[in-house]
């Protein structure tokens, strides 16, 4: 049973483009969470999603980022015209059911230059 | 309310000795707390996690020490081995809320051989 798959593992772009980072959960997995960990920082949450809804994106800043999780496919999370700002470590952990059993993908690092 | 307070930042121990980190929380909802364990490169590995029904967890090496009325949880590393050098992450999941682990800023342990 593989684990949760993120890709690309490293991703660089120019700001001002679209950014989209994809995970596909573990086999059987049907909750799947986005987190951003910035430097020295801890991981701060993003979006929850389950497949076809958005349950929470209460950490999701209002413009620019945008998830989505369908029916058939990873889930992907969108960053429209990247700023520096967004250069950080992006995580997704899927889980059957609750956060707390939720297993961590190795992350996308992004870098906006 | 949200957050979890982690220290110390950094931890230098000797090969064989006791590693101690500790993180306190305000909100009283939350009600599971696991620990993370990250090495460079990689994604938080789920570790150790205790709810507050009981007052300690062993597994292994690895204890957490849970403090109710304090708000406190601590993880203890007992005979440190250079292999647990890491950032090692405290988290909480409130019960009932929205599905998401909070998040302390983490802690980098180094130990020395």
């Amino acid at each position: 049973n593989a684990g949760v798959m993120q890709n690309p593992r490293h991703l660089v772009r120019r700001r001002g483009q679209e950014a989209r980072l994809r995970c596909s959960p573990m086999k059987g997995h049907s909750h799947v969470y986005w987190y951003r960990q910035l430097p020295e920082e801890g991981l701060k949450f993003m979006v929850y999603l389950q497949k076809e809804n958005i349950i929470d994106e209460s950490g999701m800043p209002k413009e620019r980022f945008s998830a989505e999780f369908p029916k058939e496919g990873p889930s992907i999370l969108r960053i429209q015209q990247v700023v520096r700002g967004d250069s950080a470590a992006y995580f997704c952990a899927s889980s059957p059911d609750w956060a707390g059993g939720a297993f961590f993908g190795q992350g996308t690092r992004l870098t906006v230059v | 309310q949200q957050q979890v307070k982690q220290s110390p930042q950094s931890l230098i121990v000797q090969k064989g000795g006791i590693s101690i980190i500790n993180c306190a929380y305000e909100n009283t909802a939350f009600d599971y707390f696991p620990w993370y364990q990250q090495f460079p490169g990689k994604g938080p590995a789920l570790l150790i996690a205790i709810r507050p029904d009981v007052s300690e967890k062993k597994e292994g090496r690895f204890t957490i020490s849970f403090n109710k009325s304090a708000k406190q949880f601590s993880l203890h590393i007992m005979d440190s081995q250079p292999g647990d050098s890491a950032t090692y992450f405290c988290a909480a999941h409130s019960q009932g809320g929205s599905e998401k682990l909070v998040f302390g800023k983490g802690t980098k342990l180094t130990v020395n051989p």
